[in-house]
């Protein structure tokens, strides 16, 4: 399985600032994804970043809050815009590919918004 | 709306017993199902895969399918005191996405 890095591990941030989180992967993956788990609920995706083109976002998620970047097949970065207390969950960078392979997890990155 | 239903628990075990773990998904065309284990603060492990009707055993665990009924199950036997956790049920109904169910908390009763 993939050997996926993620960081920062938590940050603490002001309201109205921004955060960006990194997503490194020790091989050449398809898929990359990016979720959201807000306390005591399930995972939510965000978006499906895309290489070489921009990511792919579900319903309820926009760019201008959630720019993604993937510059190559290896690495991502979500960053979190304009934070507000809302936005205080686990987001977790995922790797996987069509069919039926398995997805793998970062460590995650708890964001408290203060 | 494609989803995956979990009781959310918690389901209380004592230690040696089998706890069983229950998904139904409502995508018919699903074709892979997942088990992931998550302790609190953690991110989510891959336990278990299934792609084909009937059980599938590793270890102490064994994951059932049953595509007619739209049922995925894990079963975790002579269960321990470390196997309490948050278990998620994943589908992945043939496109690219994963789709998880809310999660199931397991307490094992030392």
């Amino acid at each position: 399985s993939a050997v996926i890095s993620q960081k920062p591990s938590r940050d603490i941030c002001q309201r109205g600032t921004s955060l960006t989180i990194q997503c490194q992967v020790d091989s050449q993956v398809t898929m990359m994804f990016w979720y959201r788990q807000q306390p005591g609920q399930s995972l939510t995706l965000i978006a499906t970043a895309n290489q070489g083109s921009e990511a792919t976002y579900e319903s309820g998620f926009v760019i201008d809050k959630f720019p993604i970047s993937r510059p190559n097949l290896t690495f991502s970065t979500l960053t979190v815009s304009n934070l507000s207390p809302e936005d205080s969950s686990i987001y977790l960078c995922s790797v996987g590919d069509r069919g039926n392979t398995e997805a793998f997890f970062g460590q995650g990155t708890r964001l408290t918004v203060v | 709306q494609k989803e995956v239903e979990q009781n959310s628990g918690p389901l209380s075990v004592p230690e040696g017993a089998i706890a069983s773990l229950n998904c139904t998904y409502s995508d018919r065309g699903s074709q892979s199902f997942f088990w992931y284990r998550q302790y609190s603060g953690k991110s989510p492990e891959l336990i278990m895969s299934i792609y084909s009707n009937g059980d599938k055993e590793d270890g102490r665990f064994t994951a059932q399918l049953n595509k007619a009924s739209q049922y995925v199950s894990l079963l975790i036997r002579d269960s321990q005191p470390s196997d309490s956790a948050t278990y998620l049920c994943a589908v992945n109904p043939g496109t690219y996405k994963y789709i998880f169910g809310t999660g199931t908390r397991l307490k094992v009763l030392a």
